[in-house]
This record gives C-alpha cells, sequence and structure tokens, in this order.
C-alpha cells in the first residue's frame, strides 16, 4: 500500500464501547497527526506526534487516547465517546517538524449511538 | 490566536470557465504560510498550492493560481479552466513559519463543476 491509510473506515459505536482507530503511513515520515472534521467547522488539529513523541495535544478530552509505537503507526483509542464525538478523523503525516506538506489518509467516520 | 474565515459556503461554475474561492485571515505574524486543500467527495485531502509570506509573487500550479494580498491578508485561489474532477470541498489554511505543523483551516467551500 502506499501514502497513509486508516482502519476501519465506518465505525459505529455505543457511549461504552471501546475501540480504536488505526493509521499507518508508508512514506517515510516522521510526523503524525490526528485531525477532527466535523460538518460546518474547521478541521481540528488533536495530536501531533513528531518521532514517536506527542507535542501537541490540542485540548482533546481524555476520553480520546493517542498512542504512536512508531513513526509508520498512530493509534486513537476511544472510550465512553458522546454522541458529538461523531465526525470524520483524519490522520496525515509529514516529513520534519518544520513546514513541510502534509499528507492525508481517507479517515474513519465515526459515529457514536 | 489566528482564524481563517471562508464565507463562500458553497460556489459553482461551468466546465471549462474560471472561478474563483475567497479566503481571509487573520494573524499578527510576518511570516507564515497558507495553503488551498482540496476535499472531493469520499477521497483524499490533497494540497492544491501554497503560498510563502515573505514571497511577494502569486503561487501558480498549473490552473490553480492564487491572489494573495498581505496588507489585506487575503488568500483567494483562481481556478481556470474548470474540470468536472475540481468538484470538491476546498479548504483555506494557515501555518506560523514556526508553528511546528500547528495549521489552522477554514470550514471550506463546496465547489460544484456543471457540465
Amino acid at each position: 500500500e502506499t501514502g497513509v491509510t486508516q482502519t476501519p473506515r465506518h465505525l459505529v459505536m455505543g457511549m461504552t464501547n471501546k475501540k480504536s482507530l488505526k493509521c499507518e503511513q508508508h512514506l517515510g515520515h516522521n510526523a503524525m497527526y490526528w485531525y477532527k472534521q466535523s460538518a460546518k467547522k474547521p478541521l481540528e488539529l488533536m495530536f501531533v506526534y513528531n518521532f514517536k513523541e506527542q507535542t501537541e495535544n490540542n485540548s482533546v478530552p481524555s476520553r480520546f487516547s493517542p498512542e504512536c509505537p512508531n513513526s509508520s503507526h498512530l493509534f486513537l483509542h476511544l472510550h465512553t465517546l458522546q454522541p458529538e464525538d461523531s465526525a470524520l478523523y483524519l490522520c496525515a503525516s509529514s516529513l520534519g517538524r518544520v513546514y513541510n506538506e502534509q499528507f492525508f489518509g481517507p479517515g474513519t467516520r465515526l459515529t457514536v449511538l | 490566536a489566528q482564524t481563517v474565515t471562508q464565507s463562500q459556503p458553497e460556489m459553482s461554475v461551468q466546465e471549462a470557465e474560471t472561478v474563483t474561492l475567497s479566503c481571509t485571515y487573520d494573524t499578527s505574524e510576518s511570516d507564515y504560510y497558507l495553503f488551498w486543500y482540496k476535499q472531493p467527495p469520499s477521497r483524499q485531502m490533497i494540497l492544491v498550492i501554497r503560498q510563502e509570506a515573505y514571497k511577494q509573487q502569486n503561487a501558480t500550479e498549473n490552473r490553480f493560481s492564487v491572489n494573495f494580498q498581505k496588507a489585506a491578508k487575503s488568500f483567494s485561489l483562481k481556478i481556470s479552466d474548470s474540470q468536472l474532477g475540481d468538484a470538491a470541498m476546498y479548504f483555506c489554511a494557515y501555518m506560523n513559519s514556526g508553528g511546528y505543523q500547528k495549521v489552522t483551516f477554514g470550514i471550506g467551500t463546496k465547489l460544484q463543476v456543471i457540465p
């Protein structure tokens, strides 16, 4: 596979469930990101990882827990979510800490019942 | 905090015609980057064009060009010879030069291309 992949593409979960989103990049990048995309709202940056270290947490509730075991993989662990957390979750990657183009995955469409 | 405003929720253009999407931003910084991203329906978001604030020359990528007005804090995207494949959501975005990848996005403009 090439580029940035995300699994699953669609996820429906109850508020008491625990699930995880997975992102993998095949580009040799060292920075990875989680974004939340909701209708009628700007894309919201959630977390940034550089060389597996979290360098940005944009005041995200603790029910979202990221994990970055290596520069190629990024997870978002979900637990006790709320219906307002329903959104498209996008993963992205880039090369380096200074500006470089961010490459996005296709996203996971999350619905919380 | 920086903000990015896209005042056109939806736009339409006839195939082969030209359309301009508007974007304004607010910042107190002098050095920064601006971007236009394209997100086709059910497809991945991709970078269309970027502009470094210190460059006076407007960026151009094939049929896509920008009109960067730094004093007015305006960054519009012009699409020439519109094609059906240009139909998508277009997002304007901003990043400080030392922002360590913190990109601020607008809410997007949905572009429809009419055959």
